[in-house]
C-alpha cells in the first residue's frame, strides 16, 4: 500500500528558505517520477515540479524556477523541494505525489506559510 | 501548458437534486497510448484532495456510485446524483496526458 508522508513545512519570512521531504513506502521507488505540487486557496492546485526516478529529469514550473530544487535519495525513498527565496505568494499547502497514470497517491500535505 | 477551464465555478444544489460540472481541454486529452489521463478530484474543507475518478470515467474504489465521470477528447463531465450534504467542497479536474499535468479552476459545491 502506497504511503507517502510530507513534512518540513512551517512559518518563515520573505526571503527565506525552507527544505519540504516527502518519505514514500509501499512501493519500488525508482520506478517512479515524483512530484510537488500546491493548493492555495486563491489560486486553487498548482504542479510545481517532478523529478524522474533516477534524477535525469527535471521540470519546474515558471512560478518556481530558479527558487526551489527538487532532488530525491533513493536510498532513503525520500523525496525533496528545497525552496528559497520565499514570497508571500509561496503560502500554501505543499504535496508530493507518486506519478502514475492514475495520480491518487498524495502525500497528506505540509503547510507553508510565508509572512511579513 | 494544456490549459482545463471548468464550469461553472460556483455550483449551489439542494439536497438530493444532481448536479453537474464540466472541464474542457484547450487540446484533445487522447494519449497516444489509446489511454484518457483525466481526473476528477474532491478537495473537502481542511482535507487533503480525495481522487474521485480517473482515466475519464472510472470511479476510485470506496467513491460512491453517486459520482460518474464522461467525456473525450477535450469535453469531460463529473456528475454528482443524489447530492449529499457530505458532497460539499471544491472540485479540481486534472489531466497527466500532456506534461506538465495541469489543474482546473476548481468548482466550489455548495448546498442552497
Amino acid at each position: 500500500q502506497v504511503h507517502l508522508v510530507d513534512s518540513g513545512g512551517g512559518l518563515v519570512r520573505p526571503g527565506g528558505s525552507l527544505r519540504l521531504s516527502c518519505a514514500a513506502s509501499g512501493f519500488t521507488f525508482t520506478d517512479y517520477y515524483m512530484s510537488w505540487i500546491r493548493h492555495t486557496p486563491g489560486k486553487g492546485l498548482e504542479w510545481l515540479s517532478h523529478i524522474s526516478g533516477r534524477s535525469e529529469v527535471k521540470y519546474y514550473a515558471d512560478s518556481v524556477k530558479g527558487r526551489f530544487t527538487i532532488s530525491r535519495d533513493n536510498a532513503k525513498n525520500s523525496v525533496y523541494l528545497q525552496m528559497n527565496s520565499l514570497r508571500v505568494d509561496d503560502t500554501a499547502v505543499y504535496y508530493c505525489m507518486k506519478i502514475d497514470g492514475g495520480y491518487g497517491d498524495w502525500g497528506q500535505g505540509t503547510p507553508v506559510t510565508v509572512f511579513s | 501548458d494544456v490549459v482545463l477551464t471548468q464550469s461553472p465555478l460556483s455550483l449551489p444544489v439542494t439536497l438530493g437534486q444532481s448536479a453537474s460540472i464540466s472541464c474542457r481541454s484547450s487540446q484533445s486529452l487522447l494519449h497516444s497510448d489509446g489511454d484518457t489521463y483525466f481526473i476528477w478530484f474532491q478537495e473537502r474543507p481542511g482535507q487533503s484532495p480525495r481522487r474521485l475518478i480517473y482515466k475519464v470515467s472510472n470511479r476510485v474504489s470506496g467513491v460512491p456510485d453517486r459520482f460518474s465521470g464522461s467525456g473525450s477528447g477535450t469535453d469531460f463531465t463529473l456528475k454528482i446524483s443524489r447530492v449529499e450534504a457530505e458532497d460539499i467542497g471544491i472540485y479540481y479536474c486534472m489531466q497527466g496526458t500532456h506534461w506538465p499535468p495541469t489543474f482546473g479552476q476548481g468548482t466550489k459545491l455548495e448546498i442552497k
